[in-house]
């Protein structure tokens, strides 16, 4: 089975601070993708970025970027600058051996001014 | 481009009751995903339909069926509808076969069982 774990259920950033979000995943799976996926109240799930686990080299997309470590299993994301756009709840998802994504509880990222 | 569309946006049904979900692919992609988002929790697989036939499902009993026309667009069916139905229901297009499989999902379809 697969698994996706995000322990906190809720963090708080001030505005163009930077902030961490921590994510673990279980998988037998050689070959498998994790994404973070952000949904804000308007509940569109918007992806954030995507790792691909054979690539060593850690994602970037302008201020988010991921800090993932295989042999731990583990997959975070840091959010430079934060912005009030990006007061969100965030997933981690893993995709691997089949075409489903697997889903973490989500975290809820507030930004305060 | 056009991104992937829900209809309806919300939806009220009482137990017992059928419904369908409509959602159209992004264009360009051949592959739709249903996912179940309960109020406060992560979205669940459902199942997904590739080619018109379905390509994996998660564990949803069989009043749950869908449809994928040769458009790629798809329904989501849900008979005999419960009151632990009521969830937001998301549908995500991905293009198969390439190894980018990126899923991009649809705003949703809030449905509430009473």
């Amino acid at each position: 089975a697969q698994t996706v774990t995000q322990s906190q259920p809720e963090m708080s950033v001030q505005e163009a601070e930077t902030v961490t979000l921590s994510c673990t995943y279980d998988t037998s799976e050689s070959d498998y993708y994790l994404f973070w996926y952000k949904q804000p109240p308007s509940r569109q799930m918007i992806l954030v970025i995507r790792q691909e686990a054979y690539k060593q080299q850690n994602a970037t997309e302008n201020r988010f970027s991921v800090n993932f470590q295989k042999a731990a299993k583990s997959f975070s994301l840091k959010i430079s600058d934060s912005q009030l756009g990006d007061a969100a709840m965030y997933f981690c998802v893993l995709q691997g051996g089949s075409e489903k994504l697997v889903f973490g509880k989500g975290t809820k990222l507030t930004v305060n001014p | 481009e056009t991104g992937v569309t829900q209809s309806p946006t919300h939806l009220i049904k009482t137990r017992g009751q059928q419904v369908t979900l409509r959602c159209s692919s992004q264009s360009g992609h051949n592959t739709v995903s249903w996912y179940q988002q309960a109020l406060g929790q992560g979205p669940q697989f459902i199942f997904q339909y590739y080619r018109e036939e379905e390509n994996g499902r998660g564990n949803f009993p069989p009043r749950f069926s869908g449809l994928q026309f040769p458009n790629y667009s798809s329904e989501l069916n849900v008979n005999a509808l419960e009151l632990d139905d009521s969830a937001l229901y998301l549908c995500a297009s991905s293009f198969l076969g390439t190894g980018e499989e990126t899923q991009y999902f649809g705003p949703g379809t809030r449905l509430l069982v009473l």
